[in-house]
């Protein structure tokens, strides 16, 4: 079965780095784009950035652009975040998913790791 | 960029009744890119429809989505216990990105 398993979140302090990891079991790794989605504490979803199946291609929401970065390895089957420059804003639960094309439908987040807590704070 | 504002932001109804959740988005959407969400709390958002109007594997038919240009709607012909969660609509734009709606809360009457 599809598995999506995150790691590395934590306290730290304001303009400190994060990476975070996600293990992903189940399916064909390289055949699928990857996304990382944040919610802050009571709050809504935020997309923060997407790498394509190939790792040829990625995105990302202006609030993180520049500071961020998405990566992947194809060969262990892992999508990592490098979260550079971190604010208070960026505090919240981070959550990578798979993005699933099915015909002509796309964006389709079918599967979602557990997420996990990353918490900006002196 | 595309807003999406949903409604009512929070909806209270007793089991077995029906419930009806919108979203409106600030321009015309290509319905292929339009999904729906469940969250309940401490747990990962679920994909429950896909292409506007199509269950994602497992979802019972008691949800349905329908919608065209800028409105949508999720459907919930009679609420179970477990249905009662907060509910997001997303929309995927060609330029590889995704936007959330603020959350429909729909709690026990």
């Amino acid at each position: 079965q599809v598995q999506l398993v995150e790691s590395g979140g934590g306290v730290v302090q304001p303009g400190g780095s994060l990476r975070l990891s996600c293990a992903a079991s189940g399916f064909t790794f390289s055949s699928k784009g990857m996304l990382w989605v944040r919610q802050a504490p009571g709050k809504g979803l935020e997309w923060v950035a997407v790498i394509w199946y190939d790792g040829s291609n990625q995105n990302y929401a202006d609030s993180v652009k520049g500071r961020f970065t998405i990566s992947r390895d194809n060969s262990k089957s892992m999508v990592y975040l490098q979260m550079n420059s971190l604010r208070a804003e960026d505090t919240a639960v981070y959550y990578c998913a798979r993005e699933n094309w099915v015909e002509a439908t796309k964006g389709n987040l079918d599967y979602w790791g557990q997420g996990t807590l990353v918490t900006v704070s002196s | 960029e595309i807003v999406l504002t949903q409604s009512p932001g929070s909806l209270s109804l007793s089991p077995g009744e029906r419930a009806t959740l919108s979203c409106r988005a600030s321009q015309r959407i290509n319905t292929n890119y339009f999904a729906w969400y469940q969250q309940k709390p401490g747990q990962a958002p679920r994909l429950l429809i896909y292409g506007t109007s199509t269950r994602a594997t497992g979802i019972p038919d008691r949800f349905s989505g329908s919608g065209s240009g800028t409105d949508f709607t999720l459907t919930i012909s009679r609420l179970e216990p477990e249905d009662f969660a907060l509910y997001y609509c997303q929309h995927y734009d060609t330029s590889a990105s995704w936007t959330f709606g603020q959350g429909t809360k729909v709690e026990i009457k």
